[in-house]
């Protein structure tokens, strides 16, 4: 069935520094790409997606790359804050259903001061 | 735009009993709603498709008769866990899908924690 890998499980980085998140899908029908942060306690946020027909797309500190190829997308965030500290999850749109996506298993990163 | 939200956002109840969540869209109508559920630690696994108007479509392994879903108007899905156990103690959230926008971005409610006794 499909499959959404995601790496690492947990990540701590210094502040003001940057964090990157790898998700690999199995699906190759997969055309949708949502990232979603989820802080303690609360229902996961939409930080940013990314459609298949686009490679990279941006939003302030925000990043995230698409390799339909390779079937793997990755979040960046640079210059990190106190704030960004979370667990962030990756999810990929379930073959050809335009609405359920799958999720990895999530990532805890965690900024020092 | 796109705010979901959930009611309770806590609930114990006692072994055998049932309990209902609620999901609402507030600002936005949702053909379609999805609920999770995560356990601790863990990712959220999806337990069924919500359309309004509609039968629930739910996922490989979940109870539909456990997990009884009712998406009665545009605004409101419902999830019901019957005669609920221990083992069903986890976080249940909802998301939801506006039919005038994007068709695949999923907007989440901000769960439910759920303590059986």
């Amino acid at each position: 069935g499909e499959n959404v890998e995601q790496h690492p499980s947990t990540l701590s980085v210094q502040e003001g520094d940057s964090a990157v998140i790898k998700c690999t899908y199995s699906d190759s029908a997969s055309n949708y790409f949502p990232w979603y942060k989820q802080e303690l306690g609360k229902g996961p946020q939409l930080i940013i997606d990314i459609r298949s027909n686009v490679g990279e797309k941006k939003d302030q500190r925000i990043a995230v790359t698409l390799n339909k190829t390779a079937k793997h997308f990755s979040l960046h965030i640079t210059e990190t804050q106190p704030e960004d500290s979370a667990v962030y999850f990756c999810a990929a749109s379930m073959g050809s259903s335009a609405s359920k996506i799958i999720f990895g298993s999530g990532t805890r990163l965690s900024i020092r001061p | 735009g796109a705010v979901v939200s959930q009611h309770p956002s806590r609930v114990i109840c006692k072994s055998g009993t049932s309990v209902k969540i609620e999901c609402r869209s507030l600002d936005f109508q949702a053909t379609t709603m999805f609920w999770y559920r995560q356990f601790p630690k863990q990712s959220l696994m999806l337990m069924a498709t919500s359309n309004e108007g509609s039968k629930a479509t739910y996922e490989q392994g979940v109870e539909k008769d456990k997990f009884l879903i009712n998406h009665a108007s545009l605004t409101l899905s419902t999830l019901t866990v019957t005669s609920a156990h221990p083992e069903d103690s986890s976080f249940y959230i909802c998301s939801a899908i506006s039919g005038g926008g994007r068709t695949d971005t999923q907007y989440f409610g901000p769960g439910t924690r759920l303590t059986v006794l």
